[in-house]
């Protein structure tokens, strides 16, 4: 079955820092990927996504390419700010149907 | 002006009781689905429903029941609460053919 897999956290950067959260996934057909960020109290919400190879999803100053070869969509950004401190998911869907999840990466930003 | 909607925001109660979670989307999306988010952030799937047809059941207890009064509506009811259902449940919606789903804020049940 499908599954996705990320970089285990917690993560703590300082202010400015560049951040890469590594995620790969295995999948049956052609899934769309996703980032979602679940800020502290709060629900899930998309960040970014792409539907096909090659594609790049970005918002907010991170993106992610979906990687056909190598089966990955590692969530990038230069330059993090202290607001950016949330839970991160790597997740796929395949049609209209269920997200799979990966188990979540807690990023803390420091000032 | 809140796009998916759930009740409560936290929910204490006693095992062994029955209770109930509502979600309401205003989206006018055609399919909604019901995850859990366990103690350590892990979420999965527990159901899906298109147009109020169940169409995803994973391997959920038959203690947890969906029901979808109208397409806008899917609430969940728990009967005979166990300590390990305690979580965080998210409802979510999405609209047929495109795979975006939006999320509520989340219920927060403690199972006492």
């Amino acid at each position: 079955g499908d599954s996705v897999t990320q970089m285990e956290g917690p993560v703590t950067l300082s202010e400015e820092a560049c951040l890469t959260i590594n995620c790969t996934y295995t999948a049956t057909g052609y899934p769309s990927l996703f980032w979602y960020v679940q800020y502290p109290g709060e629900g899930l919400q998309l960040l970014l996504k792409a539907t096909k190879a090659d594609d790049k999803g970005s918002n907010k100053g991170f993106e992610a390419t979906y990687r056909k070869e190598t089966t990955s969509f590692h969530l990038e950004k230069g330059s993090v700010q202290v607001s950016d401190s949330a839970v991160y998911f790597c997740a796929l869907s395949e049609g209209n149907e269920k997200l799979t999840f990966g188990t979540g990466t807690r990023l803390t930003i420091i000032p | 002006d809140t796009a998916v909607s759930q009740t409560p925001k936290y929910l204490v109660t006693q095992m062994g009781n029955d209770k109930s979670i509502k979600c309401e989307q205003n989206l006018g999306h055609d399919t909604m689905y019901w995850y859990k988010q366990d103690s350590k952030k892990f979420l999965k799937i527990m159901f899906s429903y298109n147009n109020k047809e169940l169409i995803i059941n994973e391997t959920v207890p038959n203690r947890f029941s969906p029901k979808s009064p109208d397409k806008a509506h899917l609430n969940l009811h728990i009967n005979s609460l166990e300590l390990g259902d305690s979580a965080v449940y998210f409802c979510a919606s999405s609209q047929e053919g495109h795979n975006e789903q939006f999320f509520g804020p989340g219920t927060r049940l403690t199972v006492l």
